[in-house]
């Protein structure tokens, strides 16, 4: 069975301060990858996703993710975060025969401090 | 605005009753899905439909009980077999046509049984 984890649960930065948060998933096929982020109040909406081609994506309000196949990760980046950047981020999966059903990660809980 | 509304925002009931919860898109999506949403654990699938008068159990259908007679509702209902009903809902859908791959979410009904 697919699975998705996030290692880090709960991250406090600065402003100005680089994020990285892990995202591993495990499957042997070809996958399709998501991050979503979910602000106080507010739904749940997409940040950036990997389908094929160049694994570097990038997606909305400056974040990055690297798709590195070999280690089956998909870590979100961003060079300088901002005190709007807090909320909580999910990693998610599908695979790419099965895109009905995305597995998520547990989340992880970002605050950011100015 | 096209989007996705999930009512109430707020449902408390008591223990042993069922409750439905309401979702509704007027995106004209295909798809639609629930999920269940619970503090350090993610999003888990709950039931899932592709179309009209059709769905699919996800990965913890057990105690939940769905319908789709209709392309813009997706109900909820919970019933008192859930041994754990107290959790967040979120409801989701997607389109075959434009960005197949992409879940758009509701703004979640936390229920509460007591």
């Amino acid at each position: 069975a697919q699975s998705v984890s996030q290692h880090n649960h709960h991250v406090i930065l600065s402003e100005a301060a680089s994020l990285e948060l892990g995202c591993n998933y495990s499957y042997g096929g070809t996958v399709n990858l998501f991050w979503y982020v979910q602000y106080p109040g507010q739904h749940l909406q997409l940040l950036l996703k990997y389908f094929s081609g160049d694994p570097l994506v990038k997606g909305i309000k400056g974040f990055e993710a690297e798709f590195i196949k070999s280690k089956f990760s998909f870590n979100l980046r961003k060079p300088s975060v901002q005190w709007s950047d807090t909320a909580e981020y999910f990693c998610a999966v599908n695979a790419a025969l099965d895109t009905d059903k995305l597995i998520f990660g547990t989340g992880t809980r970002l605050q950011v401090f100015p | 605005d096209g989007g996705i509304t999930q009512s109430p925002k707020y449902l408390f009931r008591k223990e042993g009753q069922n409750v439905t919860l309401s979702c509704e898109q007027n995106l004209n999506h295909d798809a639609m899905y629930w999920y269940r949403q619970d503090p350090g654990q993610g999003l888990r699938l709950i039931y899932y439909s592709q179309i009209v008068n059709d769905f699919q159990k996800g990965d913890i259908a057990e105690g939940y009980s769905v319908s789709r007679e209709k392309k813009e509702s997706f109900p909820l209902t919970v019933t008192s077999a859930q041994k754990n009903p107290t959790a967040f809902y979120l409801c989701a859908s997607r389109t075959w046509d434009r960005d197949p791959y992409e879940q758009y979410f509701g703004p979640g009904t936390r229920l509460t049984v007591t």
